[in-house]
Order: C-alpha cells, then structure tokens, then sequence
C-alpha cells in the first residue's frame, strides 16, 4: 500500500496570499494517478486536480497542481474566502487498486 | 447530470449488521468502476471497496475485509455495501464514488452516516 503523506498539517492564509500544500508518497505513484480533492465541512470531497496536474472541469485557474513520482504539490494562488477548507491528495496508479488518501491539509483564516 | 445518492445509514449496536444503498442516475452505470469510501467523524478519507463495472472484480482494504460485501445491480443501477460484524470504529459518514479505470474519483454521492454504538 502506497502511504501519502501531507504538509503542512494546517496553513494559515489571508485572503489573496498563495500557498503550497506538499503531497509525498512512499512510492512511486504508477502513471501518475495523484489527484487533489477540497472539502468543506458537511460536504462532499469536491475534484480539483487529476493526473498531478490537469485542473477538473470547472476549476478555477488558481488552482494548479505539480510533481511526478513521490513529490507532488498543490498551489493556491491569490486564496479566496471560498477557499479555505480541508485538501487531500488521493493516490489511484496502483493494481490491485488499494486506493489511498493523504491525511488532509487544512486551509484556514489568518 | 450524474447522481449518487447513499440510504441505509441509521444508529446499530456492535456486532450488527446493516446494508448500505447508493443509487445512481445520468450515466451508463455499467460502464464505471464503484467504491464505498467513508470517513469518521472529525477524520480522513478512508478507501473501503472497490467493484468493476461487471463485478468480476472486487477488492476490499484490511480493515473490513471478511466482514463487508460490495455488490452491484446493473439494472438497477445500484451499489451496496452489506456491513456484518460492525465496530465502534466502523463509525463514519459512507459515501458511494466512481471512477473510470487510471482515473480519481470523479463522481461522490453526498454520503449517509452509519454509527455503531451501543
């Protein structure tokens, strides 16, 4: 099993600062399925980045992803209020499929 | 568009048993791969289930292997997970999601809440 693991464990932003959120896999992620969710409380882990780096439909552009093998990141930038939430990165490469999400990077209000 | 909807969530004792529905409409059902992800209150993402869109394929993480089921009505286009033999720590919001193959997943149902508590 792939094991991810994120940070920082919590980011404190204000509204239009950027930040990075890291991603690191204890192994290579085959075919570089790593994708990125958001997730606001109450609600459902919403799609950003798929691939490491191709933002969902939708998306806006200030979110952008990067990385390949063991080391992706996220970048948020110019924060809107919108924004601060709960991020994951989920690994989908391997066979069998033992899907795996990082433990959650959480965006708040400075 | 795509729907996935979750039902079957409800309060059940440890050593219960209880089955989990999620509908699906606006998509080709038998045409996705399907999981059952949940998460505890307060924590991550947890990955569960995995079923192909024949149901040739099943696959299930340690944590509930022997004691969960996922299956498939393509007719009907359904997904259920049958939960035996729950623990405390089965406590979690359970959300139905599919995907493509190589792909994330793309589609979540807004995810019904089972607790196990005595």
């Amino acid at each position: 099993e792939i094991v991810l693991t994120q940070s920082p464990g919590t980011l404190s932003l204000s509204p239009g600062e950027s930040a990075v959120l890291s991603c690191r896999a204890s192994e290579t992620i085959p075919g570089n399925c790593l994708a990125w969710y958001q997730q606001k409380p109450g609600q459902t882990p919403r799609l950003l980045i798929s691939g490491a780096s191709s933002r969902a439909p939708g998306i806006p552009d200030r979110f952008s992803g990067s990385g390949s093998g063991t080391d992706f990141t996220l970048t948020i930038s110019r924060a809107e209020s919108e924004d601060f939430a709960v991020y994951y990165c989920h690994q989908c490469g391997t066979t069998p499929p033992f899907f795996t999400f990082g433990p959650g990077t959480k965006v708040d209000i400075k | 568009q795509v729907q996935l909807v979750e039902s079957g969530g409800t309060l059940v004792q440890p050593g219960g048993s209880l089955r989990l529905s999620c509908a699906a409409s606006g998509f080709i059902f038998s045409d996705y791969y399907m999981s059952w992800i949940r998460q505890a209150p307060g924590k991550g993402l947890e990955w569960i289930a995995y079923i192909r869109g024949d149901s040739a394929y099943i696959i299930y993480a340690d944590s509930v292997r022997g004691r969960f089921d996922i299956s498939r009505d393509n007719a009907k286009k359904s997904l259920y997970l049958q939960m035996n033999n729950l623990r405390v720590e089965d406590t979690a919001v359970y959300f139905c999601a599919r995907r493509l193959a190589g792909r994330p997943f793309e589609y979540w149902g807004p995810g019904t809440l089972v607790t196990v508590s005595s």
